[in-house]
């Protein structure tokens, strides 16, 4: 149980074009989602915290306007990377927080999705 | 946040046992130590989680100290297919870092044969 499922796994684009990334929550309810973005032989690094039906919270120097996420079910939230450059190239992951679980699981990660800039 | 530190690499036979260490001195009395490990390209995967208590689960043990200022990832008998880099964060627990896991570095664990 407690799957997300992340998609697409990889994507190319044009540098200048927008690019959506989707997260799905497939057997629980997911009132909130994390994404992070990693660079080559780096850590995870936090972007933002995703709630449905609210806006996201973006983390310090993660700019808001090029990177769009909505959370409008209990099941999908989006990142949309806007007007993408050559430097936005990275892994995207998301995660889901899994509803009263701290005790026993609490969060599920996303396979990621590589995203190539061209 | 309490911030973790790890060793960068570590190398283990396979079928022994792997002793991840972790330290985290500034943890606070109600935040979670989580572990999760990465295989290349791929998102992380849950291993185990814990406050206060030693917890086992089928793949792993983790070891708290009594202070919590440290823990113990085990895995009991490694194998090929344990290789991956491992992290140990602490889940934050207040303010705006309530519910969020912040990645540190991480552990990379060799198994090799």
């Amino acid at each position: 149980g407690a799957v997300v499922s992340q998609h697409p796994s990889r994507v190319i684009c044009k540098s200048g074009t927008s690019v959506k990334i989707e997260c799905r929550s497939l057997d629980f309810q997911a009132t909130t989602m994390f994404w992070y973005r990693q660079f080559p032989k780096k850590s995870l690094m936090l972007m933002a915290t995703s709630n449905e039906g609210s806006k996201a919270t973006y983390e310090q120097g993660v700019e808001k306007d090029k990177f769009l996420i909505n959370h409008a079910s209990l099941t999908l939230s989006t990142l949309t990377v806007t007007s993408a450059h050559p430097e936005d190239s990275s892994f995207y992951i998301c995660s889901a927080r899994v509803p009263g679980s701290f005790k026993t699981y609490g969060y599920t990660f996303g396979s990621g999705t590589r995203l190539t800039v061209v | 946040d309490a911030k973790t530190t790890q060793p960068p690499s570590m190398d283990c036979a396979e079928g022994r046992a792997a002793n991840l260490p972790c330290n985290h001195s500034t943890i606070s009395g109600n935040e979670y130590v989580y572990w999760y490990r990465q295989i290349h390209s791929q998102g992380p995967q849950y291993i185990i989680h814990g406050l206060k208590n030693n917890e086992t689960n089928e793949m792993a043990s983790l070891i708290i100290t009594e202070d919590r200022k440290s823990s113990t990832l085990i895995l009991p008998h490694a194998t090929l297919r344990d290789t991956a880099v491992y992290y140990c964060i602490v889940r934050g627990a207040g303010g705006t870092s309530y519910g969020k896991l912040t990645f540190g570095q991480g552990t990379i664990l060799t198994v090799h044969p």
